[in-house]
């Protein structure tokens, strides 16, 4: 039974350029959330996605903006990035149907220069 | 809103030391999950446990152990005979009873385990 998977694992970006994450869920879970975890600090909500529909929103800026496909993966896209976008990336996935234990992938290194 | 605690930044103890990772927890809601979770330096964050707000029977899985008072608002992890291996940063966290439930983290205690 795979797991969250996450890609890519590590990347390094320059300001002002765009990136995308992407994300597979746990098998059998349909919502997808994102998670950016700055250097010693705990993960903050970035947004969740169900039934190809963002569905909550935590306290970003547009330049976050995501996607869920038919099949539950996720995407992540900033644009513009800055120098504190620098961190890791976590994908959690959860199912609405059988309880409320969030699952996460190892996440995606990024690093704005 | 709701708010996770952790006071302790960094604990280091000498391999088969018992150590309590304290957790304190504010929300509003009277239904609620607490989960723990552990971060090795890889950066996947582990799923160890989530207990429901409704559920302050403490639990013991192997070495590790979870105290949960509602009256205080804690939710405390030990290790017990911690090992090199439980070397990371360890998380509580915290989420609403509902269906497009998130999670409010602590800033996470980092253990560290030595010979």
């Amino acid at each position: 039974d795979a797991g969250v998977t996450q890609s890519p694992t590590h990347l390094i970006k320059t300001r002002g350029q765009q990136v995308t994450l992407r994300c597979s869920p746990k098998s059998g879970h349909d919502t997808v959330s994102w998670y950016q975890q700055a250097l010693g600090q705990g993960p903050q909500f970035i947004f969740q996605y169900y039934e190809e529909e963002e569905r909550q929103r935590g306290n970003f800026p547009d330049r976050f903006s995501g996607h869920q496909f038919p099949n539950y993966s996720s995407e992540l896209n900033v644009n513009a990035l800055l120098l504190g976008d620098s961190a890791l990336y976590l994908c959690a996935s959860s199912s609405t149907t059988s309880g409320n234990t969030i699952y996460f992938g190892e996440g995606s290194w990024l690093t704005v220069v | 809103a709701q708010k996770v605690t952790q006071a302790q930044t960094e604990i280091s103890v000498v391999e088969k030391e018992d150590v309590t990772l304290d957790c304190v927890y504010e929300t509003r809601d009277t239904t609620y999950y607490l989960f723990w979770y552990k971060q090795p330096p890889s950066g996947e964050l582990v799923f160890l446990i989530r207990r429901n707000s409704f559920d302050e029977q403490n639990e013991i899985s192997g070495r590790y152990s979870w105290n949960f008072q509602k009256s205080t608002s804690s939710f405390n992890f030990t290790i017990t005979a911690s090992q090199v291996v439980d070397s990371a940063v360890y998380f509580c966290a915290l989420s609403e009873a509902k269906r497009y439930s998130t999670l409010t983290f602590g800033k996470g205690t980092m253990l560290l385990v030595s010979p």
